[in-house]
């Protein structure tokens, strides 16, 4: 079983509504959670982050984190073109002598 | 500005050619890591080093060297590289506490023929 999982997508939205990325994974002693955004060619670059259960909100960026389901998400409201790109779920374990694992990412396309 | 420095951004190479791809960081960042992206298998950690002169494998080692002999660089070494090792390569870093998240370099496509 690997460690972080991800729907590989595509996932296709269009112009204006709301993308929803999630993201599972193995350690129950993971306690943090972060996605990235990356476009093709480029380098990750960190979109959100949270630690604790419940909703963390950025903008139009939306991020979710239930431990007891083990089970993180990203929901991006408002969806643009410029949205387009792959999300990478990646998780943080203390237990892990503070590893991160990475998901496979999931490919968002934001229709015009 | 804040930023991890990888160079090159662009190698070709032959079989077998020694090549060393370098890693700055100017966040004086403790934790520092190695990952190759191929497509479908996501970013997959080489090394890490959670400080200087402590170097650890990560998930995919073989045929790789590191070194951290500073806390700002983190070379990563090629010693003798193979077809296998084609790959866009980043470096990253971090404070190294658990709720701090990894800076990524810009990458470097590699190619080995």
């Amino acid at each position: 079983q690997k460690e972080v999982e991800q729907n590989s997508g595509p996932l296709s939205v269009p112009e204006g509504a709301i993308a929803s990325l999630n993201c599972t994974y193995s350690d129950r002693g993971s306690q943090s959670f972060f996605w990235y955004r990356q476009y093709s060619g480029k380098s990750p670059e960190l979109i959100m982050s949270i630690y604790s259960n419940g909703d963390k909100e950025d903008g139009r960026f939306t991020a979710q984190l239930n431990k007891a389901s083990q089970y993180v998400s990203l929901l991006i409201r408002d969806s643009q073109p410029s949205d387009s790109a792959t999300y990478l779920c990646a998780v943080n374990s203390r237990l892990a002598g503070n590893q991160f694992y990475f998901g496979t990412g999931t490919s968002l396309t934001v229709i015009p | 500005e804040a930023q991890v420095t990888q160079n090159p951004r662009y190698l070709i190479t032959v079989t077998g050619k020694k090549l060393t791809v370098t890693c700055s960081q100017n966040m004086n960042h403790e934790y520092m890591s190695w990952y190759r992206q191929d497509p479908g298998l996501g970013l997959r950690q080489i090394y890490y080093s959670m400080n200087v002169e402590v170097t650890d494998k990560g998930d995919v080692p073989e045929g790789y060297k590191v070194s951290r002999k500073e806390k700002r660089n983190f070379p990563l070494i090629l010693e003798s590289p193979s077809p296998n090792q084609t790959s866009l390569y980043f470096c990253a870093s971090s404070w190294g506490a658990y709720n701090s998240p990894l800076h990524f370099g810009n990458g470097t496509r590699l190619t080995v023929t």
